[in-house]
């Protein structure tokens, strides 16, 4: 079975600072497929961003970035410059194998203060 | 495009009641799924459609029953529920269901939601 840790249960910041969301996972598939979605407060979980287990490249899109790193089974998500329209809960989630089910962590709140 | 399109918005429904939650996807997808979610939880899957089959039921009491009548449409059928069912139900959809090196066919896409009060 996999285990998605969000330790961070809610976090707040000011406009323009930096923050980092932490996920830790657990699984023994050596292919697994990670993600983090994004949950305003209309109720619709926005995709994000996808990373293969065989694929440690970082990436950045714009003001967002990951750090993957199979070693600490970790999948860190920063948001630089943060705004008012960040705010959200942040959910990280794992699918392992040839099973179709995600298994969400229990997700991060996060505000962003004017 | 990545739009899941789910009716109603908001439901307010009896525990005699009948009542569909429907979800739509025009991406070609052939995987859908339907979600329930609480308060200040994470999402949890209750049923996965692969080609208009029921290929997972994460025994769900049977007061809801899915149906997939084509490969466009989901709904999720409720009777006799109780207050405890009141949530957020989301519908996602995917390309498939499997397949699993270097694909984008596994990224489910999700809907808006209809958010359940029962009374």
């Amino acid at each position: 079975a996999q285990k998605v840790t969000q330790a961070q249960t809610e976090i707040s910041v000011v406009e323009k600072e930096d923050v980092t969301l932490d996920c830790v996972y657990e699984t023994r598939d050596t292919t697994y497929y990670l993600f983090w979605y994004k949950q305003p407060p209309s109720g619709e979980l926005v995709f994000l961003i996808r990373r293969n287990s065989f694929d440690e490249q970082n990436e950045i899109s714009g003001r967002y970035s990951w750090n993957f790193q199979k070693s600490t089974s970790s999948f860190n998500f920063t948001i630089t410059a943060s705004q008012v329209v960040d705010s959200a809960v942040y959910f990280c989630a794992i699918r392992t194998g040839a099973n179709s089910k995600l298994t969400f962590g229990k997700g991060i709140t996060l505000s962003v203060r004017p | 495009d990545t739009e899941v399109t789910q009716t109603p918005k908001h439901l307010v429904m009896g525990m005699t009641n009948k009542k569909s939650l429907k979800c739509e996807q025009h991406m070609g997808h052939r995987a859908m799924y339907w979600y329930k979610q609480k308060a200040k939880k994470p999402p949890e899957l209750m049923f996965v459609y692969s080609y208009e089959k029921l290929s997972i039921n994460e025994s769900v009491p049977s007061r809801f029953s899915p149906e997939c009548p084509n490969s466009s449409l989901l709904n999720l059928h409720l009777h006799a529920l109780q207050p405890e069912d009141s949530a957020l139900y989301l519908c996602a959809s995917s390309q498939r269901t499997e397949g699993l090196v270097g694909l984008a066919k596994n990224i489910q896409y999700f809907g808006a939601g209809t958010r359940l009060s029962v009374l």
